[in-house]
C-alpha cells in the first residue's frame, strides 16, 4: 500500500469544535491534496499544497506538509454540521493521482 | 466552472456481459482518470489518461479496459462483467503543471451493480 497504517478513519464531534486529520504516505509525491467529498457527490479538492510548502491556509482550512516524515494533516476551525463528509488526502506523482481511504468526519449540530 | 459529466448514473448488469461506462469533460484538460470507490477501499485508481488515444493502468487495472477516442472523452469498458466488480466509479478530469497532476474535477458518479 502507499499509505501508512494511523490514517484515521471516523471521528465524532461537537459543532464549533476544531478537528485535525493526519495522512501518511510511503512513495515520493510533489504534491499532496485534500478534498472532501459528501454523500452522493463525487470529491471536490480542498487544498493543493506543494513539497517547498509546509503550510497552507484557505479560509478554516489548514494543511501542512512534512516530507522528511511523509505525513500531511488537514486542520478544520470552527466546524460546522455543514463540515460532515469524508476527508481524503491524495499524493501525486507524475500523472498518478493516489488517494487514501479517507476519515469520516461527523459533526454534530 | 469545471464540469465532467458521466453516464449512465446508475446501471444494472448481468454477470459475463459487456459493460461501458463514459465520461465526458469540457474543460479541456489533458488528463482523465477513472476511479472506482468501495467501503473500506477508498478511491482506487483503475485507469488514467494524460491526452487523446493514450491510456495507463492505475493501480487495479484487472478486468477493465479504457479508451481515449478524444480529448473530451474517457470510457470505462468491462468486456466480461463480474459481481466483484459492484462498485460505484467516478471519472475525474485534471490538467498537469510542470509533469505533475493537479487539481481533480470529479463528476457524480455511475452506481454499477453486477447480478
Amino acid at each position: 500500500s502507499q499509505w501508512g497504517e494511523e490514517n484515521l478513519q471516523a471521528l465524532s464531534i461537537q459543532e464549533g469544535e476544531d478537528v485535525t486529520m493526519n495522512c501518511s504516505y510511503k512513495t515520493y509525491t510533489t504534491v499532496v491534496q485534500w478534498y472532501r467529498q459528501k454523500s452522493g457527490k463525487g470529491p471536490a479538492q480542498l487544498i493543493l499544497i506543494r513539497s517547498n510548502e509546509r503550510e497552507k491556509r484557505s479560509g478554516r482550512l489548514r494543511a501542512t506538509l512534512d516530507t522528511s516524515s511523509q505525513s500531511s494533516s488537514l486542520s478544520i476551525t470552527g466546524t460546522l454540521a455543514t463540515d460532515t463528509a469524508v476527508y481524503f488526502c491524495a499524493t501525486t506523482n507524475a500523472y498518478k493521482v493516489i488517494f487514501g481511504k479517507g476519515t469520516h468526519l461527523h459533526v454534530l449540530p | 466552472e469545471a464540469a465532467v459529466t458521466q453516464s449512465p448514473r446508475n446501471k444494472v448488469a448481468v454477470t459475463g456481459g459487456k459493460v461501458t461506462l463514459s465520461c465526458n469533460q469540457t474543460n479541456n484538460h489533458n488528463n482523465m482518470y477513472w476511479y472506482r470507490q468501495d467501503t473500506g477501499h477508498g478511491l482506487r485508481l483503475i485507469h488514467y489518461s494524460y491526452g487523446a488515444g493514450s491510456t495507463e493502468k492505475g493501480d487495479i487495472p484487472d478486468g477493465y479496459k479504457a479508451s481515449r477516442p478524444s480529448q473530451e472523452n474517457f470510457s470505462l469498458i468491462l468486456e466480461l462483467a463480474t459481481p466483484s466488480q459492484t462498485s460505484v466509479y467516478f471519472c475525474a478530469s485534471g490538467d498537469a503543471w510542470g509533469g505533475s497532476a493537479e487539481t481533480l474535477y470529479f463528476g457524480s458518479g455511475t452506481r454499477l451493480t453486477v447480478l
